[in-house]
This record gives structure tokens, sequence and C-alpha cells, in this order.
């Protein structure tokens, strides 16, 4: 079965400096998504992105978040100030189209010191 | 507003039980719910959803509009069931957003 990648599996990085994850979504599909979880939380869903364009973002993805499509295979989350409380799994998931099955990314483990 | 409850933490029971682990939602319109399972040190899968009709790995769920709810069964837990359980909807109108609840942790007992 097809797979979404994403690198690295873990990144630790000091308050305030900057992070990019990054997702290789599968081939086809055309739907990405960013979500995250906070340790003992609940899966929470951050960005959408479609057609090279945000379709939709939660409260959480404020003006420190931002996603690129930079080369038509990659899909990247950047953090631009990371905070302690961006500390969580974060995962990558695309779809080829709607109501189609959502394939997740095995997860980005950040800690921020 | 939307949102996915699942009451329960954590359930334990022993193999060869059944099992339940209860969903509840909220949503104004048609969602399309679904069961997704992490496996230790595994990836987020999608266990099924209500529009297959589906049963996998034993499981199933039906979803009933008038409880609001979308509780996935088994009837005879097995070891290997153990793990994370998320119930999830979205709205059947695009690709949008997945909304998950905050999970049910199975833990099977031999």
């Amino acid at each position: 079965e097809p797979e979404v990648t994403q690198t690295p599996s873990h990144q630790v990085t000091q308050m305030g400096q900057e992070v990019i994850l990054r997702c290789v979504p599968i081939s086809n599909h055309l739907y990405f998504y960013w979500y995250r979880q906070i340790l003992g939380q609940k899966v929470e869903f951050l960005v959408s992105f479609y057609n090279n364009e945000i379709s939709e973002k939660s409260e959480i993805f404020d003006d420190q978040f931002s996603v690129e499509r930079p080369d038509g295979s990659n899909f990247t989350l950047k953090i631009r100030s990371t905070k302690l409380e961006d500390s969580a799994m974060y995962f990558c998931a695309s779809i080829t189209g709607k109501g189609e099955k959502l394939f997740f990314g095995s997860g980005t483990q950040l800690s921020v010191l | 507003a939307q949102r996915v409850t699942q009451p329960e933490k954590l359930l334990s029971v022993f193999k060869g039980a059944p099992v339940e682990l209860k969903c509840n939602y909220s949503y104004s319109g048609s969602p399309e719910l679904f069961w997704y399972v992490q496996y230790s040190r595994q990836r987020l899968q999608l266990l099924l959803r209500h529009i297959s009709r589906e049963s996998i790995k034993g499981f199933t769920a039906d979803l009933n509009k008038g409880e609001t709810s979308f509780h996935l069964k088994k009837p005879f837990a097995q070891e290997e069931d153990s793990a994370m359980y998320y119930c999830a909807l979205s709205g059947y109108s695009s690709a949008s957003k997945i909304i998950f609840g905050s999970g049910t942790r199975l833990s099977i007992r031999p």
C-alpha cells in the first residue's frame, strides 16, 4: 500500500527557532492536511490544502504557521518562531478526493525546549 | 458546533469478551463517520467508515442518526485489538477536515 512519508521523525528545537516539517504525500492525491497531537490530547486539525492554496485552517493555525508545496511533491509545515506549547506530534495526511480514505504519515515528534 | 465525543478514555476487557467503544457526535448536516485505529508505535489508519457498511477485523459500527451515535463493536475481543481508537467525522460537501474524538485506549487482557 502507498504511504505518506514524513521527515524527520523527531525534531528538537529551541524556543523561538524556526522549524520546517516535511511530508511527501501519495503521488496521485490532491488534498493535503496537517494535524497535531499534543501528548495525552486529541488529534487536532491544523490546515487543509488543495490546488496550491489553503482551503481551511483552524484557530491553532495562526500567523506563526505556514504551509507550502514547493515542488509538486513535498508538502511542508513551517513554524516561524516556536513556542513551548508547539511541542506535539505532527501528522501529515492526504487523500485523492472527497469521501476517500485519508492516509496518514507516521508523524514528526517536535520538542521545543 | 461540530464535535465528536468519546466518553471512555480507557476500556479494558478480557479476551473473548464483547467490546463496545462509544462515540457520539454533533454536526449540523449529514456527516460521514469513521473509526481510526493506532496500534502501538504505528501510524493512524482507517478502520472503517459508515458509508461502506463493512466489517473490518471483526469490528462493525452502525450510524444511529436519532441518537447521533456511531459506536464501535466487536463480539469477541482479541489481544491484537489492543490499541488507541478514534472516532471521527467529516462533512460530505467537500474533502473537508476530519474532526477527531479524544480517543479510547482499548486494552485486552489475556
